[in-house]
């Protein structure tokens, strides 16, 4: 079954400190992978995606996502967080390439910075 | 400017009641969307249009209808609605990669 994980429901990080938010993936071939964000009682907002190319990709608000083709994993990172990234990280990803008409996200990934 | 646009934005009814969400979007995009987003946080697609047409149709109780007029305009109609339809229901947009999501619409029945 196509399925996106992501195993921790929350993660603490003091602010100035580095973040990783994990994602694996479990789906064939070569998908599509995204993160977004969600902010309290707002919609989903796109950070960043990778379709191709080099495995490291940057995104908006300083966000960054390694892809790891033999892990299936696109973990997100930023080098200094801040308390104003706190939010509700998803990722997801395309069953296949080209099939942009569904995503599939993971349960999401509560992030929490403190001061 | 709104690139996806979802009303209302909260919409509280009765069980029963029949009610519709519209969605607009004017990215020129050509796939419209409609997900919920469950009290766990938990997001599924529920329909996808491409070109008012209807590419899919998840798993999803045929009290729900999903109207799409042209293409910057998808509408969902819930008829005899249940408690358990109580959710956030976000509207998005594609055209290629990624999507572009409305503010969602808290419904709650009571």
């Amino acid at each position: 079954a196509q399925s996106v994980a992501q195993p921790e429901d929350q993660v603490n990080v003091a602010e100035g400190n580095p973040l990783t938010v994990k994602c694996t993936y479990s789906v064939s071939g070569n998908p599509y992978l995204f993160w977004y964000v969600q902010y309290p009682n707002r919609g989903l907002q796109f950070l960043l995606k990778y379709i191709t190319g080099d495995n490291l990709v940057k995104g908006s608000y300083g966000f960054e996502a390694e892809f790891n083709k033999s892990q299936t994993s696109f973990h997100l990172k930023k080098p200094s967080a801040l308390v104003s990234d706190s939010a509700l990280y998803f990722c997801a990803v395309t069953p296949q390439r080209g099939a942009t008409n569904k995503l599939i996200f993971g349960t999401g990934t509560l992030l929490a910075v403190q001061p | 400017d709104t690139a996806v646009s979802q009303t209302p934005k909260y919409l509280v009814t009765q069980m029963g009641n029949d009610k519709s969400i519209k969605c607009e979007q004017n990215l020129g995009h050509d796939t419209m969307y409609w997900y919920k987003q469950d009290s766990k946080k938990f997001l599924k697609i529920m329909f996808s249009y491409n070109n008012k047409e209807l590419i899919i149709n998840e798993t999803v109780p045929n009290r729900f209808s999903p109207k799409s007029p042209d293409k910057a305009h998808l509408n969902l109609h819930i008829n005899s609605l249940e408690l358990g339809d109580s959710a956030v229901y976000f509207c998005a947009s594609s055209r290629g990669t990624e999507a572009f999501f409305g503010q969602g619409t808290r419904l709650t029945v009571v």
